[in-house]
């Protein structure tokens, strides 16, 4: 069983740049969602994807888009980089037979904002 | 919305039973989970608690009770790799995202 891989592992951009990050899900699992860790806090939600449809979404602004895929693969891209967009990504995938409340999460890209 | 709140850092030595807690507020949850953290690594589930009542899974066991929007996590026989930051979370009623709380940072010592 393959766990969930992202790429890049670590990015620099400069403000005001774009970057897409990727994301390939466990298999069996349809349902792709994406937080964002800054330093010494916890994951915050930023959206989630079922069945390439958009079906939640934390308090993140519209700079932040995602896309799913067939093969539930995701992106996350962010336009118009701000410094405060320098955070630990994280993509975690769901929707085998584990428990309701388990995420199983890939080992994040870290962006660089200068 | 959710939020939750669990103090920032615990020390505890080799051998010993610690307890994290975790208070919340919610308007409506599925359940409450718990998981671990290693700096530079992934989070990993440890458990999930949907009913009030406490949770065995080896070592680790978590508890839950809604009347008083509280919940833990208890580490007995700590072990150096447990040394980690851990994090409660609540599902949030109609998805599978979760909210974390800020986490407590671990310190197991010889």
């Amino acid at each position: 069983e393959t766990g969930v891989t992202q790429s890049p592992t670590h990015l620099i951009k400069t403000r005001g740049q774009q970057v897409t990050l990727r994301c390939s899900s466990q298999s069996g699992h349809n349902t792709v969602s994406w937080y964002q860790q800054a330093l010494g806090q916890g994951p915050q939600f930023i959206f989630q994807y079922y069945r390439e449809e958009e079906n939640g979404r934390g308090n993140f602004p519209p700079r932040f888009s995602g896309l799913q895929f067939p093969n539930y693969s995701s992106e996350l891209n962010v336009n118009a980089l701000e410094l405060d967009d320098s955070a630990l990504y994280l993509c975690a995938s769901s929707g085998g037979t584990g428990s309701a409340g388990e995420l199983f999460f890939g080992e994040g890209s870290r962006l660089t904002v200068l | 919305g959710q939020s939750l709140e669990q103090p920032s850092e615990v020390t505890a030595v080799e051998g010993a039973i610690v307890q994290i807690n975790c208070t919340y507020q919610t308007s409506g949850f599925y359940g409450l989970s718990w998981y671990q953290q290693h700096d530079g690594g992934a989070p990993t589930f440890l458990s999930y608690n949907a009913l009030d009542g406490l949770e065995e899974t080896g070592r680790f066991s978590s508890f839950l009770s809604r009347s008083d929007s509280y919940g833990y996590l208890l580490l007995q026989e700590l072990q150096m790799k447990d040394s980690a930051s851990y994090f409660c979370a609540v599902r949030d009623m109609g998805r599978r995202a979760l909210t974390f709380g800020s986490g407590t940072r671990l310190q197991v010592q010889p």
